[in-house]
Protein backbone atom coordinates (compact mmCIF):
# COMPACT_ATOMS: atom_id res chain seq x y z
CA UNK A 1 0.00 0.00 0.00
CA UNK A 2 1.57 3.18 -1.18
CA UNK A 3 -0.80 5.60 0.62
CA UNK A 4 -0.71 7.77 3.68
CA UNK A 5 -0.64 5.56 6.08
CA UNK A 6 -1.84 6.46 10.11
CA UNK A 7 -1.85 4.60 13.41
CA UNK A 8 -3.75 4.07 15.53
CA UNK A 9 -7.20 4.01 13.56
CA UNK A 10 -9.19 4.35 16.61
CA UNK A 11 -7.77 5.44 20.00
CA UNK A 12 -9.47 5.90 23.49
CA UNK A 13 -8.00 8.13 25.85
CA UNK A 14 -9.02 9.26 29.72
CA UNK A 15 -8.93 13.00 30.72
CA UNK A 16 -5.48 13.90 31.24
CA UNK A 17 -3.74 11.06 29.14
CA UNK A 18 -1.94 11.80 26.35
CA UNK A 19 -2.58 10.94 23.37
CA UNK A 20 -0.02 10.07 20.08
CA UNK A 21 -0.94 9.87 16.49
CA UNK A 22 1.58 8.77 14.01
CA UNK A 23 1.80 9.72 10.18
CA UNK A 24 3.66 7.80 7.22
CA UNK A 25 3.58 10.06 4.31
CA UNK A 26 3.08 8.39 0.47
CA UNK A 27 6.92 7.25 -0.88
CA UNK A 28 8.52 10.48 -2.38
CA UNK A 29 6.46 13.18 -0.07
CA UNK A 30 8.81 14.57 1.91
CA UNK A 31 5.82 17.15 3.42
CA UNK A 32 2.94 16.41 6.05
CA UNK A 33 0.12 18.21 7.36
CA UNK A 34 -2.51 17.31 9.73
CA UNK A 35 -5.98 18.70 9.79
CA UNK A 36 -8.74 18.12 12.53
CA UNK A 37 -12.25 17.32 12.05
CA UNK A 38 -14.82 17.82 15.30
CA UNK A 39 -17.91 16.00 14.43
CA UNK A 40 -20.47 17.93 11.95
CA UNK A 41 -17.81 20.39 11.22
CA UNK A 42 -14.87 20.58 7.77
CA UNK A 43 -11.49 19.87 8.53
CA UNK A 44 -9.28 22.56 9.58
CA UNK A 45 -5.72 22.95 9.18
CA UNK A 46 -3.30 22.14 11.99
CA UNK A 47 0.32 22.22 10.95
CA UNK A 48 2.72 21.47 8.16
CA UNK A 49 5.80 19.87 8.49
CA UNK A 50 8.70 18.80 6.31
CA UNK A 51 11.63 16.83 8.00
CA UNK A 52 12.91 18.29 10.57
CA UNK A 53 10.86 21.94 9.84
CA UNK A 54 7.60 23.24 11.50
CA UNK A 55 6.55 25.15 7.84
CA UNK A 56 3.72 26.47 9.37
CA UNK A 57 1.74 26.23 12.76
CA UNK A 58 -0.92 28.48 12.72
CA UNK A 59 -3.74 26.08 13.22
CA UNK A 60 -2.09 24.42 16.04
CA UNK A 61 -3.61 25.41 19.68
CA UNK A 62 -1.18 26.94 21.80
CA UNK A 63 -1.18 24.50 24.37
CA UNK A 64 -0.84 20.55 24.85
CA UNK A 65 -0.66 19.88 21.08
CA UNK A 66 2.65 19.89 19.37
CA UNK A 67 3.92 17.97 16.11
CA UNK A 68 7.27 16.53 14.94
CA UNK A 69 8.67 14.87 11.81
CA UNK A 70 12.19 13.74 12.55
CA UNK A 71 14.20 12.75 9.73
CA UNK A 72 13.43 9.14 10.30
CA UNK A 73 10.17 7.68 11.08
CA UNK A 74 6.59 8.88 10.87
CA UNK A 75 5.16 12.24 11.69
CA UNK A 76 3.81 12.29 15.06
CA UNK A 77 0.91 14.61 16.24
CA UNK A 78 1.12 14.94 20.48
CA UNK A 79 -1.45 15.91 22.22
CA UNK A 80 -0.37 16.16 26.00
CA UNK A 81 -3.55 16.02 28.82
CA UNK A 82 -6.57 15.01 26.80
CA UNK A 83 -10.00 16.71 27.30
CA UNK A 84 -13.06 15.93 26.22
CA UNK A 85 -13.06 18.60 23.41
CA UNK A 86 -9.95 16.57 21.51
CA UNK A 87 -12.70 14.21 20.67
CA UNK A 88 -12.22 14.90 17.19
CA UNK A 89 -10.70 12.80 13.72
CA UNK A 90 -7.11 13.38 12.91
CA UNK A 91 -6.15 13.16 9.48
CA UNK A 92 -2.89 13.31 7.90
CA UNK A 93 -1.97 14.61 4.55
CA UNK A 94 1.10 14.41 2.43
CA UNK A 95 2.68 15.98 -0.82
CA UNK A 96 5.91 16.63 -2.55
CA UNK A 97 6.21 19.95 -1.41
CA UNK A 98 7.20 21.52 -4.69
CA UNK A 99 5.83 25.15 -4.24
CA UNK A 100 5.99 27.39 -6.68
CA UNK A 101 6.26 23.92 -9.62
CA UNK A 102 2.49 24.55 -9.67
CA UNK A 103 -0.83 23.25 -8.04
CA UNK A 104 -0.72 19.46 -9.11
CA UNK A 105 2.47 18.98 -7.45
CA UNK A 106 1.34 20.45 -4.31
CA UNK A 107 -1.80 18.17 -4.38
CA UNK A 108 -2.27 16.72 -0.23
CA UNK A 109 -2.86 13.04 -0.26
CA UNK A 110 -5.48 12.39 2.61
CA UNK A 111 -4.48 8.68 5.38
CA UNK A 112 -7.63 6.96 6.95
CA UNK A 113 -7.78 9.44 10.04
CA UNK A 114 -7.38 8.61 13.41
CA UNK A 115 -10.54 8.61 15.35
CA UNK A 116 -9.91 9.79 19.29
CA UNK A 117 -12.24 9.30 21.82
CA UNK A 118 -11.20 11.03 25.20
CA UNK A 119 -13.23 9.62 27.75
CA UNK B 1 -13.76 33.23 10.47
CA UNK B 2 -15.17 31.15 7.83
CA UNK B 3 -13.42 31.52 4.54
CA UNK B 4 -14.92 28.82 2.52
CA UNK B 5 -18.81 27.93 2.43
CA UNK B 6 -20.97 25.69 1.97
CA UNK B 7 -24.33 26.47 2.73
CA UNK B 8 -26.56 23.30 1.33
CA UNK B 9 -25.53 20.67 4.42
CA UNK B 10 -27.24 18.20 2.11
CA UNK B 11 -28.40 17.58 -1.01
CA UNK B 12 -30.76 14.46 -2.48
CA UNK B 13 -30.62 13.48 -6.27
CA UNK B 14 -32.09 10.84 -8.72
CA UNK B 15 -29.70 8.90 -10.41
CA UNK B 16 -29.01 10.01 -13.88
CA UNK B 17 -29.60 13.40 -12.96
CA UNK B 18 -27.30 16.47 -12.20
CA UNK B 19 -25.86 16.58 -9.10
CA UNK B 20 -24.77 20.86 -8.44
CA UNK B 21 -22.37 21.63 -5.30
CA UNK B 22 -21.91 24.65 -4.59
CA UNK B 23 -19.11 26.59 -2.26
CA UNK B 24 -18.35 30.73 -1.52
CA UNK B 25 -15.48 32.06 -0.59
CA UNK B 26 -13.78 35.27 1.04
CA UNK B 27 -10.17 34.74 0.80
CA UNK B 28 -9.59 36.74 -2.08
CA UNK B 29 -5.89 35.02 -1.95
CA UNK B 30 -6.63 31.57 -3.20
CA UNK B 31 -5.50 30.24 -6.05
CA UNK B 32 -6.35 27.56 -6.45
CA UNK B 33 -9.40 25.20 -5.47
CA UNK B 34 -10.37 21.70 -4.77
CA UNK B 35 -12.97 19.89 -4.06
CA UNK B 36 -12.56 15.96 -2.05
CA UNK B 37 -15.47 13.22 -1.85
CA UNK B 38 -15.38 11.70 1.37
CA UNK B 39 -17.00 8.14 2.45
CA UNK B 40 -17.53 7.37 6.38
CA UNK B 41 -14.64 5.99 8.17
CA UNK B 42 -12.01 7.16 5.28
CA UNK B 43 -10.01 10.39 4.58
CA UNK B 44 -10.69 12.55 1.89
CA UNK B 45 -9.86 11.48 -1.47
CA UNK B 46 -8.34 14.10 -4.38
CA UNK B 47 -11.96 14.80 -6.79
CA UNK B 48 -10.70 17.56 -9.26
CA UNK B 49 -9.03 21.47 -9.19
CA UNK B 50 -9.09 24.44 -10.77
CA UNK B 51 -6.58 27.31 -10.92
CA UNK B 52 -7.79 31.00 -10.21
CA UNK B 53 -6.67 31.58 -13.98
CA UNK B 54 -9.73 29.46 -15.26
CA UNK B 55 -13.38 29.29 -15.09
CA UNK B 56 -14.06 25.43 -15.83
CA UNK B 57 -12.52 22.19 -15.59
CA UNK B 58 -13.71 18.84 -17.07
CA UNK B 59 -12.90 15.70 -15.64
CA UNK B 60 -15.12 12.61 -17.18
CA UNK B 61 -18.80 13.17 -15.15
CA UNK B 62 -17.14 16.04 -13.02
CA UNK B 63 -16.79 19.39 -14.18
CA UNK B 64 -16.06 22.66 -11.93
CA UNK B 65 -16.57 25.69 -13.00
CA UNK B 66 -15.48 29.19 -10.85
CA UNK B 67 -16.81 32.67 -11.10
CA UNK B 68 -14.10 34.95 -9.31
CA UNK B 69 -16.11 38.44 -9.34
CA UNK B 70 -18.63 36.30 -7.78
CA UNK B 71 -16.24 34.19 -5.72
CA UNK B 72 -18.51 31.44 -6.08
CA UNK B 73 -17.46 27.86 -7.76
CA UNK B 74 -19.53 24.71 -8.19
CA UNK B 75 -19.39 21.15 -8.87
CA UNK B 76 -21.47 19.31 -11.13
CA UNK B 77 -21.58 15.44 -11.60
CA UNK B 78 -23.50 14.25 -14.93
CA UNK B 79 -25.39 11.94 -14.94
CA UNK B 80 -24.92 11.03 -11.24
CA UNK B 81 -24.62 7.56 -9.88
CA UNK B 82 -25.46 5.62 -6.26
CA UNK B 83 -21.45 5.30 -5.76
CA UNK B 84 -21.72 9.36 -6.00
CA UNK B 85 -23.19 9.34 -2.44
CA UNK B 86 -20.95 10.64 0.08
CA UNK B 87 -19.87 13.94 1.41
CA UNK B 88 -18.31 16.76 -0.63
CA UNK B 89 -15.65 19.31 0.55
CA UNK B 90 -14.36 22.39 -1.10
CA UNK B 91 -11.38 23.66 -0.27
CA UNK B 92 -8.95 26.69 -1.08
CA UNK B 93 -5.68 27.33 -1.43
CA UNK B 94 -3.71 31.03 -0.80
CA UNK B 95 -1.11 31.33 -3.06
CA UNK B 96 1.95 31.93 -0.55
CA UNK B 97 0.84 28.64 1.65
CA UNK B 98 0.15 25.07 1.05
CA UNK B 99 -1.99 24.96 3.82
CA UNK B 100 -5.94 23.98 2.81
CA UNK B 101 -9.02 25.56 4.36
CA UNK B 102 -11.84 23.55 4.00
CA UNK B 103 -15.71 24.05 3.75
CA UNK B 104 -17.95 22.11 6.07
CA UNK B 105 -19.09 19.88 3.57
CA UNK B 106 -22.14 18.95 1.90
CA UNK B 107 -23.47 15.71 1.98
CA UNK B 108 -24.94 14.14 -1.16
CA UNK B 109 -27.36 10.88 -1.75
CA UNK B 110 -27.83 9.42 -5.40
CA UNK B 111 -30.87 7.24 -4.78
CA UNK B 112 -32.44 4.88 -7.93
Amino acid sequence: NAGVMQNPRHLVRRRGQEARLRCSPMKGHSHVYWYRQLPEEGLKFMVYLQKENIIDESGMPKERFSAEFPKEGPSILRIQQVVRGDSAAYFCASSRGLAGVGPSYNEQFFGPGTRLTVL
Amino acid sequence: DQQVKQNSPSLSVQEGRISILNCDYTNSMFDYFLWYKKYPAEGPTFLISISSIKDKNEDGRFTVFLNKSAKHLSLHIVPSQPGDSAVYFCAGRSYNTDKLIFGTGTRLQVFP
